[in-house]
This record gives structure tokens, sequence and C-alpha cells, in this order.
């Protein structure tokens, strides 16, 4: 058990829907990233949250995005679904002054 | 371009053998870090082992081991004494920063090698 929770586990919902992904970071980490896994792109950075601030954006499309609230849990909103949304987000957290990065189990979203 | 490449799709291994999974990486960063993730079937990610670009020993944790050759750029997972347990995808995967500010960096992850062990 890394420390990092995510809701929910599975999730299924229709095309065009919104859905909110809910990962809570491990005791006194700072940072949340989140990632999608999919299997035609695999593992992709989508965004950093660094003690509520945005500090870094990947591959995240303009239909999704995130924060990071005072309690540090964090929050990631995907809206218009479409199929090709359907993957494996994970939520992963660090340290301050460490780069290991700790991954949640992961929220399975299916869209059908 | 693709900055983690692991060239290996799938390996098998004896139950009791040592296994090597490769992983060679591209950056112009001096300062980057390797990563070595487990995904069983269940589907986690599990952190097993980080190399930092500086760092002068070969990291080792437990059964694992990194051997980092920084001028081949390469950093391959070793696992000891393979047990059944073992049998998932391996990730590799790179820390590069990508703002100036402390803190801030993302993992870049290669596309994975399916290791099964064999009793």
């Amino acid at each position: 058990d890394s420390g990092v929770t995510q809701t929910p586990k599975h999730l299924i919902t229709a095309t065009g829907q919104r859905v909110t992904l809910r990962c809570s970071p491990r005791s006194g980490d700072l940072s949340v990233y989140w990632y999608q896994q999919s299997l035609d792109q695999g593992l992709q950075f989508l965004i950093q949250y660094y003690n509520g601030e945005e500090r870094a954006k990947g591959n995240i499309l303009e239909r999704f995005s995130a924060q990071q609230f005072p309690d540090l849990h964090s929050e990631l909103n995907l809206s218009s679904l479409e199929l090709g949304d359907s993957a494996l987000y994970f939520c992963a957290s660090s340290a301050k002054n460490s780069y290991e990065q700790y991954f949640g189990p992961g929220t399975r979203l299916t869209v059908t | 371009a693709q900055k983690i490449t692991q060239t290996q799709p799938g390996m098998f291994v004896q139950e009791k053998e040592a296994v090597t999974l490769d992983c060679t990486y591209d950056t112009s960063d001096p300062s980057y870090g390797l990563f070595w993730y487990k995904q069983p079937s269940s589907g986690e990610m599990i952190f097993l082992i980080y190399q930092g670009s500086y760092d002068q020993q070969n990291a080792t944790e437990g059964r694992y081991s990194l051997n980092f050759q920084k001028a081949r750029k390469s950093a391959n997972l070793v696992i000891s004494a393979s047990q059944l347990g073992d049998s998932a995808m391996y990730f590799c995967a790179m820390r590069e920063a990508i703002f100036s500010g402390a803190g801030s960096y993302q993992l870049t992850f290669g596309k994975g090698t399916k290791l099964s062990v064999i009793p």
C-alpha cells in the first residue's frame, strides 16, 4: 500500500458526460501528479500540482482540468467524455525533497 | 523522439534465476533520474528503485538493482532470484525538470516489458 488513495476504483459512464476523479496523497506529500494509462498511448503525464498550485502540464486535453485543495487532496475533472478517454487514471504523490513518486491504485474509467 | 526505450516487449525467466530488463534513455538535461516501476495484473504501479544522474553508485533495493551506465545512457533493472510474484509489467521512467522552479518535473515512461517467471 503506497499510502495514496484514489476514488472511485471503477467508473462507467456515457459519452458526453462529465466525471470527477479524486486523489488523496500520502500524508505530508505536497506534490500530486496525474497520469493516464491507455493501451494505445501508454502511460502519459497529465498535470502536476504542488501545494495547491499548478506546476506543470503534460499531454492534458482542454476538456480535462484539475485542482488541488487546501487539504492537499486533488481532483481531476474530465468533461465531454469520448470513447478514447477510457483508460486507467493514476494519481501519484511525492514528498517535498524527494523525486520518488508513489502511485495510487488508479481509477479505471470506461466510456460507453 | 522517444525518450525512454524498452526493447523487450516480453521476457521469460526461470524461477530463482536472475533477469535483466533493458532500458535506454535520451536527455540533454544534466540532472535527471531513472525509475523502475512494477505493474502486476491487478493494475497498481509499484515503485521499485530510483537512480539519480549524479549518484556515484548503482542503486539497490533488496533483490532489485539498477545497472546505470551513464555514457551508454542505459539504466537496466536486474532482478535476482526471480519469484513467481515477479511476473508483471515493468516500466522504466525518467524524471526531467520541466520548470525552473523547485519540485517541478514529470516522469516519462517507456512502453514496458512483460516479465513472466516460469516455475
